[in-house]
């Protein structure tokens, strides 16, 4: 069956940029009518939405992140990417990549990453 | 952005108890409202998707109901799995804010 599986350092400073990928196994990416995105959950605190993309390119972000995000996707490595760039230990979270169905919402989950933001 | 809220925060119940956590958007968003259960150290899982439909897989003990601005999600007899954090998600418009969740633990 399909899987996602995010990956990705651990560990970033502050103002770099922090970049994860998450690889789909069991299936393709382009198979379906599927949007690949992005959200985050800070230790002990809810989830925040980050953005989507679909694969024609068209994506969704958050406003609040919207100056710092960029989402992308690989076809042809079966991936898609996130990039969060100026990041400051607010960005600390596990960050969980996911398989969006418009209007249904996320129906298939990575296992999540853990990302500390620290110099 | 569309905010949603919950409640109760978080509630204690027994096995076999009958649960019901409300979802609520400060703007309508007909029946796009997604369910999750996160257990600690895991990702979510998708229950309920256009607020009353179940996803595959789920038990039938889980339903949800609503539409416009209020929604509910009911457990009708909870079982020692069920234990876990349950949250909403607006699937109507971008950004697709989440509910802050609510804790269901063991009484």
């Amino acid at each position: 069956q399909e899987q996602l599986q995010e990956s990705g350092p651990g560990l970033v400073k502050p103002s770099q940029t922090l970049s994860l990928t998450c690889t789909v196994s069991g299936g393709s990416i382009t198979g379906g009518s599927y949007y690949w995105g992005w959200t985050r959950q800070p230790a002990g605190k809810g989830m925040e939405w980050i953005g989507r993309i679909y694969i024609s390119g068209t994506t969704n972000y958050n406003p609040s992140l919207q100056s710092r995000v960029t989402i992308s996707v690989d076809t042809s490595k079966n991936e898609f990417s996130l990039n969060l760039t100026s990041v400051t230990a607010a960005d600390s979270a596990v960050y969980y990549c996911g398989r969006y169905v418009a209007y249904y919402g996320i129906d298939l989950w990575g296992q999540g990453t853990t990302v500390i933001v620290s110099s | 952005d569309i905010q949603m809220t919950q409640s109760p925060s978080s509630v204690s119940a027994s096995v076999g108890d009958r649960v019901t956590i409300t979802c609520r958007a400060s703007q309508g968003i007909s029946t796009w409202l997604a369910w999750y259960q996160q257990k600690p150290g895991k990702a979510p899982k998708l229950l309920i998707y256009a607020a009353s439909d179940l996803q595959s897989g789920v038990p039938s003990r889980f339903s949800g109901s609503g539409s416009g601005t209020d929604f509910t999600l009911t457990i009708s007899s909870l079982q020692p799995e069920d234990f876990a954090t349950y949250f909403c998600q607006q699937a109507n418009s971008a950004p697709f804010t989440f509910g802050p969740g609510t804790k269901v633990d063991i009484k």
